[in-house]
């Protein structure tokens, strides 16, 4: 079946713009996470979305990232008023339930904010 | 706090070899433990996922081990081929949540 997909693949934006990312996860996969990889640098925690509880938003580095995920469909990472510091690959998974369970991650977004 | 530790940092062998990538963790308190693969620009592979009640996890050419008690965790390449160059990642869950506390990676080449 088909894998985690993630558009665009790359975004290139000019500081200050907003941007918005979109993860498609495995069918009936209710677990849903975003990671940041920076340029060198190990992947970082964003968000995690489970069924229809409320996320596990800690990893948000400041107020101008959010996520939305309706159901255990398409999710959406908006950034707003971007700095170049926000230049990163994000990573989307997924997984069948949460702890314990296999994440399986999406080719991610090539953000470059200039 | 769960820290996850990943040496070496790099690692350059000749076709043919086996090898050993080693994993470290601070909190023995793991559900699993889970090794990925990253080809340069490209997003995570996941190769073996090893749950807290096993010791191994097999593969193909690939074993993964796992000792709770010790922190620690390798992976096993048998007969290394230049396909297998890569950036190799470990990752435990942390606590309740299933986000995962990724190492900095092992950067392997195999050369022909």
């Amino acid at each position: 079946g088909a894998g985690v997909s993630q558009s665009p693949s790359n975004k290139v934006t000019e500081k200050g713009k907003d941007v918005e990312l979109r993860c498609d996860p495995i069918s009936g996969h209710t677990a849903l996470y975003w990671y940041r990889q920076r340029l060198g640098q190990g992947l970082e925690f964003l968000i995690y979305f489970q069924g229809n509880s409320a996320p596990d938003k800690s990893g948000l580095p400041s107020d101008r990232f959010s996520a939305e995920r309706t159901g255990e469909s398409v999710s959406t990472l908006t950034i707003q008023r971007t700095q170049q510091e926000d230049s990163a690959v994000y990573l989307c998974a997924s997984s069948p339930w949460g702890t314990g369970y296999e994440q399986y991650f999406g080719p991610g977004t090539r953000l470059t904010v200039t | 706090k769960q820290e996850v530790t990943q040496i070496p940092a790099a690692l350059s062998v000749p076709e043919g070899e086996n090898l050993v990538l080693n994993c470290s963790f601070t909190d023995s308190a793991i559900y699993n433990l889970q090794w990925f693969r990253q080809d340069p620009g490209k997003g995570l592979t996941s190769l073996l996922l090893i749950q807290s009640s096993q010791r191994e996890q097999t593969s193909g050419r690939l074993n993964a081990s796992l000792d709770k008690s010790s922190g620690r965790s390798t992976l096993y390449i048998a007969a290394s081929q230049p396909g297998d160059s890569a950036t190799y990642l470990c990752a435990v869950p942390y606590n309740q949540g299933g986000k995962l506390i990724f190492g900095q990676g092992t950067e392997l080449s195999v050369k022909p």
